[in-house]
This record gives structure tokens, sequence and C-alpha cells, in this order.
């Protein structure tokens, strides 16, 4: 069983401030890392799925980078909005081929 | 809108009863899975079914009974539940079944455990 780190655990940031989170995974037998999406009362939904080491995925707003060597991917929002609000969830891949998710990183976006 | 319904979205019953759950998805997918979310835990793989076969059963308890009889449905039977056994429990579907494909999710159906 991978283990997938988040932090942090939770933050608030100020509409139209930039943030970024951390997904951290061990860095054997890595095969994929996917990021996302999370709001309340709704389905999860996909925002980027990454395998290479140096993947820059960008939609919008939000753009993730992969570093697979050292075992960390950084997921950026750009000028939050308060419908960025919702729970970012990071899942990785090895050779156990399923996914392992994170606890998430729960952010709030502050009018 | 995902493509991926589940039924029903809460459900309470007691220890004894049996009950099930439904996702169906309308993405034309060939894998399909049942997470669990327990409270403040990390999202949990249960059965991953790829092309009705079952590939993936990450130790589940056999009180969970999946059954997948075509692509687009799949079904969680329920028996003889446990308290700890409440949760949020989530349907995904992916075009294959590999790491490299996103998964679409439905809603999820809260099921609480008497």
């Amino acid at each position: 069983i991978l283990n997938v780190e988040q932090s942090p655990q939770s933050l608030h940031v100020q509409e139209g401030d930039s943030t970024n989170f951390t997904c951290s995974f061990p860095s054997s037998n890595f095969y994929a890392l996917h990021w996302y999406r999370w709001e309340t009362a709704k389905s999860p939904e996909a925002l980027f799925v990454m395998t290479l080491n140096g993947d820059e995925k960008k939609k919008g707003r939000i753009s993730a980078t992969l570093n697979t060597k050292e075992g960390y991917s950084y997921l950026y929002i750009k000028g939050s909005q308060p419908e960025d609000s919702a729970t970012y969830l990071c899942a990785v891949s090895g050779s156990a081929r399923q996914l392992t998710f994170g606890s998430g990183t729960q952010l709030t976006v502050l009018p | 809108e995902t493509g991926v319904t589940q039924t029903p979205r809460h459900l309470v019953m007691g220890m004894t009863n049996k009950k099930s759950l439904k996702c169906e998805q309308h993405l034309g997918h060939n894998a399909m899975y049942w997470y669990k979310q327990s409270a403040k835990k990390p999202l949990e793989l249960m059965f991953v079914y790829n092309f009705k076969e079952q590939t993936e059963n990450n130790s589940v308890p056999s009180r969970f009974s999946p059954e997948c009889p075509n692509s687009s449905h799949l079904f969680l039977h329920l028996h003889t539940l446990q308290p700890e056994d409440s949760a949020l429990y989530l349907c995904a579907s992916s075009q294959g079944n590999g790491q490299g494909y996103e998964q679409y999710f439905g809603p999820g159906t809260r099921l609480t455990v008497t």
C-alpha cells in the first residue's frame, strides 16, 4: 500500500490570491498521479493525470507539476475564486496498479 | 453531470437487513470501481471490474458482495453489516483498467448502519 501524503490538510485564502498545495508519494514503482477536485455534495472531478517526470499540465487557472524522482506533485491555483472552494485529492498508482488516494486538501476561498 | 449515477443517494439499514447499491455509467467505459470513504479517512478502493470481470478485491469482508452484469452496471450487495460500515460509497468508471485513465465518479451513496 502506497503512502500518499497531502499538505496542508486545509487552508483559507482570499479571493484573488494564488495558492498551491503538495502531494508526496514514494518515488519507487511510480506509474501515475491523478488530481481530483471534490466539491461538497458533488462527485469528484478529474483535473489531471500525469505520468512523466517533469510533466506540467494546465486547465484554466489550475496547473500541476510532477517530480517522480523526489516523489511530489504541486497543484497551483492562480487568482483563486470562491467557486474554487473544494477538497483537492491526489491519487497515485505504483506496482499495485490501482490508485491510492491521499486525504485531500480542503480549500476555502473567502470573497 | 459526470455520466455516472448512483442510487440510492442515502440509505439507512439495520444490521440484519439486506440492501443493494446500484451504479450505472453512460460513458461507454470498460472498467468500474467501488470505493469507500469513512469519516476522516481517504478514499479506499474496494473492488475493480474490467469488462465485467472482477480484477481487484482489496480484502473486503464478504458481507459486501459486488456484481457486474455488464460494463454499464455495477451493484454492491450488502448483508449483515456493522455500524462501522457506515460510510460514503462511491462508484467510478474509466475507459480502461489502467493507472493512466482518469476515473469518473458518481455522487455516492451515504450509508448509515444502525
